[in-house]
């Protein structure tokens, strides 16, 4: 019963094409998150929504952007991909933030770019 | 900033034996600290978390300890499966109410047969 639903799984764009990533939620939390995720590397936060409220990382490039139309819904869109985008790319929700409020993540949708 | 050191980056066991991988944090406020574990083609997934005010958590094989002077927490897997191979992450979240996950760079965990 996935909870974090992201697709599609495998996401091939071309160098420089706009691509869009999609995170759906039926754990009604308050709080998506989109994570990057090179090889052998551990997680890196690019952004979250709260509710509506949008924060992003201070070295997030500008490349990267990211909507949330309603609390089931978040997406990420990468305006002109670079080779270097080529990444894992992780949603991830909490009922809150804090430590009482656990991360759950999609399986994530591994981004090629040729 | 908050910054989290993990190690050893990878660990290889015998089935049956136990694994230990160690995580330091640099923030003292820091109250939250989850391990996960992620296969191959999956996302990470939540094994088991300690709060500040707790030394010591166990779930069946999977223990975590926290020592809060020395800032530095570990995983314990006793009798290790081959199941139980995969990369795990500690991570820590700051006091504040961002409350942000800073994660360790992973152990890639092998458990031979």
């Amino acid at each position: 019963d996935a909870m974090v639903i992201q697709n599609p799984r495998y996401q091939v764009t071309q160098f420089g094409k706009p691509v869009t990533l999609s995170c759906s939620q039926t754990l009604n939390h308050n709080v998506m998150y989109w994570y990057q995720q090179k090889s052998s590397q551990a997680p890196k936060l690019l952004f979250h929504y709260y509710d509506k409220d949008f924060n992003n990382e201070a070295d997030t490039p500008d490349n990267f952007q990211s909507r949330r139309p309603n609390t089931s819904f978040c997406f990420l869109d990468i305006r002109s991909p670079g080779l270097g985008d080529a990444a894992m790319y992780l949603c991830a929700t909490s009922r809150g933030q804090g430590r009482n409020s656990p991360l759950h993540f999609g399986n994530g949708t591994r981004l090629t770019v040729t | 900033g908050e910054n989290v050191e993990q190690h050893p980056s990878t660990l290889s066991v015998q089935e049956g034996d136990s694994a230990v991988i160690k995580c330091t944090y640099s923030d003292s406020a820091s109250n939250y600290f989850p391990w996960y574990k992620q296969e191959l083609g999956k996302g990470p997934q939540l094994i088991i978390d300690i709060r500040s005010n707790v030394g010591e958590k166990k779930d069946q094989r999977i223990a975590v300890t926290l020592n809060k002077t020395a800032k530095h927490f570990s995983l314990h897997i006793t009798e290790t499966q081959p199941e139980d191979s995969a990369v795990y992450f500690c991570a820590a979240m700051g006091g504040g109410s961002q409350g942000n996950l800073i994660f360790g760079k992973g152990t890639k965990l092998s458990v031979k047969p």
